[in-house]
């Protein structure tokens, strides 16, 4: 039963525009949610997190919206860079559990 | 500061053996955590340390264990290795337990673990 899902493996964009990543879960019970970016052969690094009391949470050009109602959040990077080309992976903390990631989507920026 | 890291990067074992992974934690990080990276599949949770106590632990056979010292590093453990153990093994820490909010995990860079 996977609890927090991200629908699409991957993702191209043009450099400059605006890439939108989504992220959807089961478990009414998180309330913390974040991002990570993942290259090739190194560890997943955070981006940025935001707790279930708030709608947004920004930091430069990432933008994390939640919507609890509809248990979905996404990250939107703007301007898109050649260098955010990475795997990015949803993980969702909250009632008990410890943190729970989502598959990743695999995003392309293109030159 | 440094981040944290494990070692080795690399390690290739034959089916049946056992695995020793090492992990050091950020300084001041109390809770170590052990992902499973399969190949083209997500973070799959595996283990969870705290104040040197196993706090929980994932959907995993017996055969994965693990401990954590007094100084906060920790060892994952995997015995009588099978192929389908094959996976990047990733260890976080965080500042506060798993209850703990804006505190996120940081990783190391992990260890491959290839079992022929």
């Amino acid at each position: 039963d996977q609890q927090v899902k991200q629908n699409s493996p991957s993702l191209s964009v043009q450099e400059g525009r605006i890439s939108i990543l989504n992220c959807d879960y089961t478990n009414s019970m998180f309330d913390y949610f974040l991002w990570y970016k993942k290259y090739p052969a190194e560890g997943p690094t955070f981006l940025i997190s935001i707790s279930s009391i708030k709608d947004k949470n920004e930091d430069g050009r990432f933008t994390v919206f939640l919507n609890k109602s509809a248990k979905h959040l996404s990250l939107h990077i703007v301007p898109s860079q050649p260098g955010d080309s990475a795997v990015y992976f949803c993980a969702a903390l909250g009632g008990g559990q410890n943190f729970v990631f989502g598959p990743g989507t695999r995003l392309s920026v293109l030159p | 500061e440094a981040g944290v890291t494990q070692s080795p990067t690399h390690l290739i074992k034959t089916r049946g053996q056992q695995a020793t992974l090492r992990c050091s934690p950020i300084s001041g990080h109390t809770s170590v955590y052990w992902y499973q990276q399969a190949l083209g599949l997500g973070l799959q949770f595996l283990l969870w340390y705290d104040e040197g106590e196993e706090r929980n632990r994932g959907n995993f056979p017996p055969r994965f264990s693990g401990r954590q010292f007094p100084n906060y590093s920790s060892e994952l453990n995997v015995n009588a290795l099978e192929l389908e153990d094959s996976a990047l093994y990733l260890c976080a820490s965080s500042l506060l337990g798993a209850s703990s909010y804006n505190s996120p995990l940081h990783f190391g860079n992990g260890t491959r673990l290839t079992v022929t």
